[in-house]
């Protein structure tokens, strides 16, 4: 098992570009989330999807959005890159959003907005 | 609102040595979820160890074992013979009962392992 997955492990984007990081998890989990950890933080919630099909906002969801493709990838999408949105990126998994669950992480990918 | 508070940024301790990292936590909630997370230099979050609040027994995953005093709000994480592998980023983190509710985490603590 691979775990959870994430591509690119790096990017460099212009103020303006778009682009979309992606996520996979194998291990059937029902619940997905994407992460923002900047210097001297802990790690910020900005979407989540609790089961396929649904998404909502976390902590700092603005200048984001995402997409539950299946069970097993939740993208989000950077619209309009802006120099704040530079930050590592994790996603998550979890069996459910039940609070007693382990979340599974990725590896992450840091991203630079020029 | 819940928030965790990570009041070391950074702590050493020699190898072999046991080391405890703090944490304090502010909720009006009376169950939840705590946690201490792991992020080596690789960056992968790795959970070390969980803590219902409703346990008053307190959590122990081999090396590590927590001190829970919830009156206290207090959530401390004691690694036991240390090693250079425990090198990393620690994060407390708290969370709601309520489903789908998210995780707050704290700042972080760096540990450094001297040889």
């Amino acid at each position: 098992n691979a775990g959870v997955t994430q591509t690119p492990k790096f990017q460099v984007l212009k103020t303006g570009q778009s682009m979309t990081l992606q996520c996979a998890q194998d291990m059937n989990h029902n619940s997905m989330y994407w992460y923002r950890q900047d210097p001297g933080m802990g790690l910020r919630l900005i979407y989540y999807s609790a089961s396929e099909g649904t998404t909502d906002k976390g902590e700092v969801p603005n200048g984001y959005n995402v997409s539950r493709l299946n069970k097993r990838e939740f993208s989000l999408r950077l619209e309009s890159a802006a120099p704040s949105q530079t930050s590592v990126y994790f996603c998550a998994s979890s069996e459910t959003s039940e609070p007693y669950n382990e979340q599974f992480f990725g590896p992450g990918t840091r991203l630079t907005v020029l | 609102a819940q928030t965790v508070t990570q009041s070391q940024p950074e702590m050493s301790v020699q190898e072999a040595e046991t080391v405890t990292l703090s944490c304090t936590y502010d909720t009006s909630e009376s169950d939840y979820y705590l946690f201490w997370y792991k992020q080596p230099p690789s960056r992968q979050m790795i959970l070390v160890i969980r803590q219902e609040a409703y346990k008053q027994q307190n959590a122990t995953e081999n090396r590590f074992s927590v001190n829970f005093q919830k009156a206290a709000k207090s959530f401390s994480l004691k690694i036991s013979d240390s090693q250079l592998g425990d090198a990393a980023m620690y994060f407390c983190a708290y969370r709601s009962p309520n489903r789908d509710d998210k995780i707050i985490f704290g700042k972080g603590t760096r540990l450094h392992i001297l040889p």
